[in-house]
């Protein structure tokens, strides 16, 4: 499978801020993912990051709030703008390809004060 | 909204098979069933798949019923390290649409007691 490395690991962050987060993969994937996971909760997706193009967000979720960026095929980031508390979760990058299925990343575990 | 229903929490015995219901009524003929869990505070991890056969690897077994709206994950002699949030997806069939991404639902939080 692939090795998904994310950074930060966690963050602690002041209102009205963003933060950006990383997805470095260790091989080229085609498929590139953003999940939240509030406290307690399940996962949500929040986009499917495409190369070369915009990402594709699911409803709720909004490009201005969390503009993504993937320049290439093992790269992506993830910015949370303008936080508030009820941005404090977890943030998941995830990647799917043929060979090995879907990889999950450790996640960053964002704290807004 | 995802496709199945889980029991919200179970629990089962050290050494004991833990088995994990999972329905899904309105699977197509094209979807796969997966299973991944998540301990705390780690990203999911993968653990089985299957279309409609029964499939074994060397985490678990995943019996899935002949008219395919349920299946079973079984892990065979429960561990404390296999107490975790359990989670049944189904996705469609095939690669080539990057469409195809895996949409959790609550899951099961299976608890292994000493």
């Amino acid at each position: 499978s692939a090795v998904i490395s994310q950074k930060p690991s966690r963050d602690i962050c002041q209102r009205g801020t963003s933060l950006t987060i990383q997805c470095q993969v260790d091989s080229q994937v085609t498929m590139m993912f953003w999940y939240r996971q509030q406290p307690g909760q399940s996962l949500t997706l929040i986009a499917t990051a495409n190369q070369g193009s915009e990402a594709t967000y699911e409803s709720g979720f909004v490009i201005d709030k969390f503009p993504i960026s993937r320049p290439n095929l093992t790269f992506s980031t993830l910015t949370v703008s303008n936080m508030s508390p009820e941005d404090s979760s977890i943030y998941l990058c995830s990647v799917a390809r043929k060979d090995y299925g879907y990889t999950f990343g450790s996640g960053t575990r964002l704290t807004v004060v | 909204d995802a496709k199945t229903t889980q029991p919200t929490s179970m629990d089962c015995a050290e050494g004991r098979a833990a088995n994990l219901p999972c329905n899904h009524s309105t699977i197509s003929g094209n979807e796969y069933v997966y299973w991944y869990r998540q301990i705390h505070s780690q990203g999911p991890q993968y653990i089985i798949h299957g279309l409609k056969n029964n499939e074994t690897n060397e985490m678990a077994s995943l019996i899935i019923t002949e008219d395919r709206k349920s299946s079973t994950l079984i892990l065979p002699h429960a561990t404390l390290r296999d107490t975790a949030v359990y989670y049944c997806i189904v996705r469609p069939r095939g690669w080539m649409d990057s469409s195809y991404k895996l949409i959790f639902g609550s899951g099961t939080r299976l608890l292994v007691r000493p």
